[in-house]
């Protein structure tokens, strides 16, 4: 398996784009997480889905963001209009049902200029 | 609500020497897993921990969960330049897979 695929791995755009991050779990997972990764705040969990239905959102900072996952294989993370202060790693993480570990993508490095 | 305390933040060793980064909770933790993330990287899964006392070892490494199950330790013996990065732990408190993060030692080895 090649693992969680994200997209692109980097992004710079600018104040007030639309930016969209793309996901593919590893196929089996049934769970897929959306974290956000800073020096000030650590990892953040924005989201995560179960079967393709989201569970829980709380975590997503406000309603510029959002995320979808229409398929097994494929979620989005959308944040519009963008701010300088979304900057950060952008990380999806896939995982199976119980006991086992999430396993990350290799992130999308968001700047917002 | 629930919370991870890791100790400590930084720690900056020379290569060979021992490490050891804890985790600590004031409730009991249901599961303990730990994962590595490299500078530049993405966090990637070690190991969980589950029974009261388990201890497991993966090479140079040594991961315990205290008799309580409120802390877990890992243990790196003998530290190589490759050990370098920012180890976390994390509890999954219920079945909605949801984990409770610490902040993450950050590790830095001198050749």
């Amino acid at each position: 398996d090649a693992g969680v695929i994200q997209s692109p791995r980097h992004e710079v755009t600018e104040m007030g784009q639309e930016v969209t991050l793309r996901c593919k779990p590893i196929s089996g997972h049934d769970y897929l997480f959306w974290y956000r990764q800073t020096m000030m705040r650590g990892l953040e969990l924005l989201i995560y889905f179960n079967n393709n239905v989201p569970i829980d959102d709380s975590g997503m900072p406000e309603d510029r963001f959002s995320a979808k996952m229409p398929n097994a294989s494929f979620s989005t993370l959308k944040i519009q209009p963008s701010e300088p202060r979304d900057s950060a790693v952008y990380f999806c993480a896939s995982s199976q049902k119980t006991g086992y570990g999430y396993t990350f993508g290799s992130g999308t490095r968001l700047t917002v200029v | 609500g629930q919370q991870v305390m890791q100790i400590p933040q930084y720690q900056h060793v020379q290569e060979g020497e021992d490490f050891t980064t804890y985790c600590n909770s004031s409730t009991t933790l249901s599961n303990i897993q730990w994962y590595k993330q490299r500078p530049g990287g993405h966090p990637v899964f070690l190991i969980q921990l589950v029974k009261s006392g388990e201890v497991k070892k993966q090479k140079r490494l040594t991961f315990q969960f205290g008799e309580a199950k409120k802390n877990s330790s890992l243990h790196i013996t003998a530290t190589q330049t490759t050990d370098v990065g920012t180890y976390f732990c994390a509890e999954n408190a219920g079945n909605n897979r949801k984990l409770i993060w610490g902040l993450g030692t950050s590790l830095a080895v001198n050749p």
